[in-house]
């Protein structure tokens, strides 16, 4: 079964530190979303891909973080300076009609921790 | 804006016992409503849906009915089990432009003991 492969899963970083990570979807999801995932709430939407358009990125935290998907295919989400807030889960997700199917398939997510 | 509000956990069942889980949302329109489940470790699963009112999503012997009246959409299971100890999300899509976008609740742990 295909499934959405993020790395690294876990990452240790010091604040004012550049982290990265990476999402790759399920083959021909056209649609893909960045969540963050706060200890002990639901996921957030930070930002959605429909191929390699932003259609929103409305709670993104623009200043500093930053998101690509340069072929439609895989994701780079950066933060950069990361700030000790930012310790959280941050998952993947993509689905295959962003209007239609509405079932999103999630990664096993990358969890951070800001020192 | 919408939002869904769950119970909070844990709940602690015995193996066997029955479950619920509250989940009552607000919402313009006619939201699509879904469960997700957390496995410690493992990224979020979906565990059923309903897409309209009295629609009854299942799967895996847990059910959850679209009731539009009480804006609810609770989680039941008749006879848990020790596998099924995990944190559960209770989730509405809304639409924007076109897309959609899944607006999460907090989550509920379940913790189900031999």
């Amino acid at each position: 079964e295909a499934e959405v492969a993020q790395s690294p899963r876990y990452k240790i970083t010091e604040k004012s530190q550049a982290v990265a990570f990476w999402c790759d979807p399920i083959s021909g999801h056209a649609t893909l979303y960045w969540y963050r995932q706060i200890l002990g709430q639901g996921p957030e939407l930070l930002v959605q891909f429909q191929d390699e358009s932003v259609v929103d990125d409305s709670q993104l935290p623009k200043d500093r973080f930053s998101a690509e998907r340069l072929k439609g295919v895989d994701s780079t989400l950066k933060i950069q300076p990361a700030e000790l807030g930012d310790s959280a889960m941050y998952l993947c997700a993509s689905s295959l009609d962003p209007s239609g199917s509405e079932t999103q398939y999630f990664g096993p997510g990358t969890r951070l921790l800001v020192l | 804006g919408n939002s869904v509000t769950q119970m909070e956990g844990p709940v602690t069942l015995s193996e066997e016992a029955f479950l619920t889980i509250n989940c009552t949302y607000t919402a313009t329109g006619y939201p699509s409503l879904f469960w997700y489940v957390q496995y410690p470790g493992e990224g979020l699963q979906l565990l059923l849906k309903a897409t309209k009112a009295d629609d009854k999503g299942s799967n895996k012997g847990f059910e959850a009915t679209y009731r539009k009246e009480t804006t609810s959409f609770h989680l039941e299971k008749g006879s848990v089990q020790v596998s099924d100890s995990a944190v559960y999300f209770c989730a509405l899509s809304e639409k924007n432009t076109g897309f959609q976008k899944l607006v999460f609740g907090t989550g509920t742990r379940l913790l189900v003991s031999p």
